[in-house]
């Protein structure tokens, strides 16, 4: 079975720019999160989707958003880069669709940074 | 909120010694935990994890107890590998309300030398 693939790997942007990165959970896996990491906050949530929708939500600004399609797939935005965006972006996948907790499997990440 | 507390790195090691990573968390309701092990450049892997208190996660020789007294799941290994050399994660996921997300730790950076 194929792991969480997420694209692109390396992105280099410019402050006040827009990215959008991508992922791919493992097949059959419905619920997709993301996690930034960085070496001062370490790794935070910012964001899960279940068939479509944002069941939760972590502290960041609403410069930070994303969606997911019909098949699990989803994608993350940030607009108006800023410096301090610069991190890992990991995307995790889990089959979960019960209150029963399933282990989350991580993607490789995307690597963002800001200039 | 929901918090986990884990030793501050970095930890250097012989190849064979014995290790031990603190880890505590702060919960509401009754957690699920977990170790996730980072090797450079790539995600996280999961390494073992405990759903309920007294229960044991192994892997790869790993192996922490959750400890529901002292709200605690250490990481020890009874001899490491220059293999082991990886940052080490301790998190929680709360199985009471919002269990969709993961807490971590700040990571332990293992450094172990032949």
């Amino acid at each position: 079975k194929a792991g969480v693939t997420q694209t692109p790997r390396y992105l280099i942007k410019t402050r006040g720019q827009q990215v959008t990165l991508s992922c791919s959970p493992i097949s059959g896996h419905r619920s997709v999160s993301w996690y930034q990491q960085t070496p001062g906050q370490g790794l935070q949530f910012l964001f899960e989707y279940f068939s479509e929708t944002q069941r939760n939500k972590g502290n960041f600004p609403g410069r930070f958003s994303g969606r997911q399609f019909s098949n699990s797939r989803s994608e993350m935005n940030v607009s108006t880069l800023e410096l301090g965006d610069s991190a890992l972006y990991l995307c995790a996948s889990s089959s979960t669709g019960t209150s029963q907790y399933n282990e989350q499997f991580f993607g490789p990440g995307t690597r963002l940074t800001v200039l | 909120g929901d918090s986990v507390t884990q030793m501050e790195g970095p930890v250097t090691l012989s190849e064979e010694a014995f290790l031990t990573i603190n880890c505590t968390y702060t919960a509401t309701g009754y957690p699920s935990l977990f170790w996730y092990v980072q090797y450079p450049g790539e995600g996280l892997q999961l390494l073992l994890k405990a759903t309920k208190a007294d229960d044991k996660g192994s892997n790869k020789g790993f192996e922490a107890t959750y400890r529901k007294e002292t709200t605690s799941f250490h990481l020890e290994k009874g001899s490491v590998q220059v293999s082991d050399s990886a940052v080490y994660f301790c998190a929680l996921s709360d199985n009471g309300g919002s269990n969709y997300k993961l807490t971590f730790g700040k990571g332990t950076l293992l450094t172990v030398n032949p």
